[in-house]
């Protein structure tokens, strides 16, 4: 049972564009989210991160909005640009008990920045 | 400040075998976290250890174990290999410093393949 999905395998968009990148969640009791960036051969680096009681935290180019409501949350980069090509994970956990030190990701979205 | 660090970062076992993986968190990190990732089924939580407890539990069998070591470095240990075990192994610290936060560090990860 996938509790984080990320239903597209795959993205291309234009150098200069916004790229959006979808997660859906299962499991209610999640109330911290978190975006991670991957390369070949390297492992994921920390982006962005959103708590329940928010809807909205920016930071730079990237902007995560979470619907609670509709258990979905998104992350936009504004420019794209082609060093943005990596996959992207979206992972989520729920506070408290330590249990926020185990993370439930998706599958991950290839994000291809064309220039 | 040296990131997390894991050694071996390749490794070539045979089925039946066992194998250790090593993970050196950021200094000042007591959290580890391990990470099974593989194309079909994503990033999976394999456990967590604080403070030489391990604290979390993914649903991997028994074969799969670790422990967390007094200076926070931590090993994960596969008995019996199968061939479903190649996989590459991430290992992510965390500051644990008691802001909530939880954004986990990840090393490079330890690409098994098992023959």
């Amino acid at each position: 049972d996938q509790q984080v999905k990320q239903n597209s395998p795959s993205l291309s968009v234009q150098e200069g564009r916004i790229s959006i990148l979808n997660c859906d969640y299962t499991n209610s009791m999640f109330d911290y989210f978190l975006w991670y960036k991957k390369y070949p051969a390297e492992g994921p680096t920390f982006l962005i991160s959103i708590s329940s009681i928010k809807d909205k935290n920016e930071d730079g180019r990237f902007t995560v909005f979470l619907n609670k409501s509709a258990k979905h949350l998104s992350l936009h980069i504004v420019p794209s640009q082609p060093g943005d090509s990596a996959v992207y994970f979206c992972a989520a956990s729920r506070f408290g008990g330590g249990s926020n030190y185990k993370l439930t990701f998706g599958k991950g979205t290839l994000l291809t920045v064309n220039p | 400040k040296a990131g997390v660090t894991q050694t071996p970062r390749y490794l070539i076992k045979t089925r039946g075998q066992q194998v250790t993986l090593s993970c050196s968190p950021i200094s000042g990190h007591r959290s580890v976290s391990w990470y099974q990732q593989t194309p079909g089924q994503g990033l999976q939580f394999l456990f967590e250890y604080f403070s030489e407890t391990q604290r979390n539990k993914g649903n991997f069998p028994g074969r799969f174990s670790g422990r967390q070591f007094s200076n926070s470095r931590s090993e994960m240990n596969v008995s019996t290999l199968e061939l479903g075990d190649s996989a590459l192994y991430l290992c992510a610290s965390t500051s644990s410093a008691g802001t909530g936060i939880n954004e986990q560090f990840f090393g490079p990860g330890t690409r098994l393949t098992v023959l």
